[in-house]
């Protein structure tokens, strides 16, 4: 099974809307990423969190890690077409990062 | 350059051919890391490399499987005697610091490898 679970899989938000992305880990987390990754790019790196109830925030994103839950979520406020897009989660291993699935984002003008 | 850069960004192959991705990262990074993306399948790590060493190679798939690095930098992924389910997008990413010391990872934009 997924070491780390993504929820939802797929999310489609009229523009404006607020919305949350989850990402949940069956181990501990020591540090937990967000990245965006555009159609056909690159992965983007958002922000880390490392500290149970670390908050980040980076203009309409904000994320949140909750250590005791092995949670992290990531929420974005007044949603833009920019926002569209796959986000993944991901973890902290040993010296590398093990991924979520994703989130694909799409946004409704 | 910049970032990380990655050739071919595309690559179209008959099965059974071999062939090889490169990756040149961020000049300085001492961390090199190869994922495989697949459709449906999210982003599986494959290999990793400290300098010119790969401490963790548990995420080859198969020993068609093999990458080196060489001077610290450059860093190749072979794949020989291709097969169909070899087609995904391999990314290559590098950084400064481990990911315990909060490093982030710098990715490329990936080579598309499509096998026939």
């Amino acid at each position: 099974s997924q070491e780390l679970e993504q929820s939802p899989q797929s999310l489609i938000v009229q523009e404006g809307k607020n919305l949350t992305i989850n990402c949940t880990s069956s181990k501990t987390l020591y540090g937990l990423y967000w990245y965006k990754q555009k159609y056909g790019e690159g992965l983007i790196f958002l922000m880390m969190l490392q500290k149970g109830g670390e908050e980040k925030s980076h203009e309409k994103i904000t994320a949140k890690l909750d250590e005791k839950k092995q949670q992290s979520s990531l929420h974005i406020t007044a949603s833009q077409p920019s926002h569209a897009g796959i986000y993944l989660c991901g973890a902290g291993r040993d010296d590398k990062i093990i991924f979520g699935k994703g989130t694909r984002l799409h946004i409704l003008p | 350059g910049a970032g990380v850069s990655q050739s071919p960004s595309n690559k179209v192959t008959e099965k059974g051919k071999d062939v090889e991705l490169r990756c040149d990262p961020i000049s300085g990074h001492t961390a090199l890391y190869w994922y495989r993306q697949s459709l449906g399948q999210g982003l599986e790590f494959l290999i990793y490399f400290q300098g010119n060493s790969a401490p963790d190679k548990s995420g080859l798939p198969s020993d068609r499987f093999s990458a080196e690095r060489t001077g610290g930098s450059v860093s190749t992924l072979t794949i020989q005697r291709t097969q169909q389910e070899d087609s995904a997008v391999y990314l290559c990413a590098s950084s400064l610091l481990r990911p315990f010391s909060g490093g982030e990872l710098f990715f490329g934009e990936g080579s598309r490898l499509t096998v026939l």
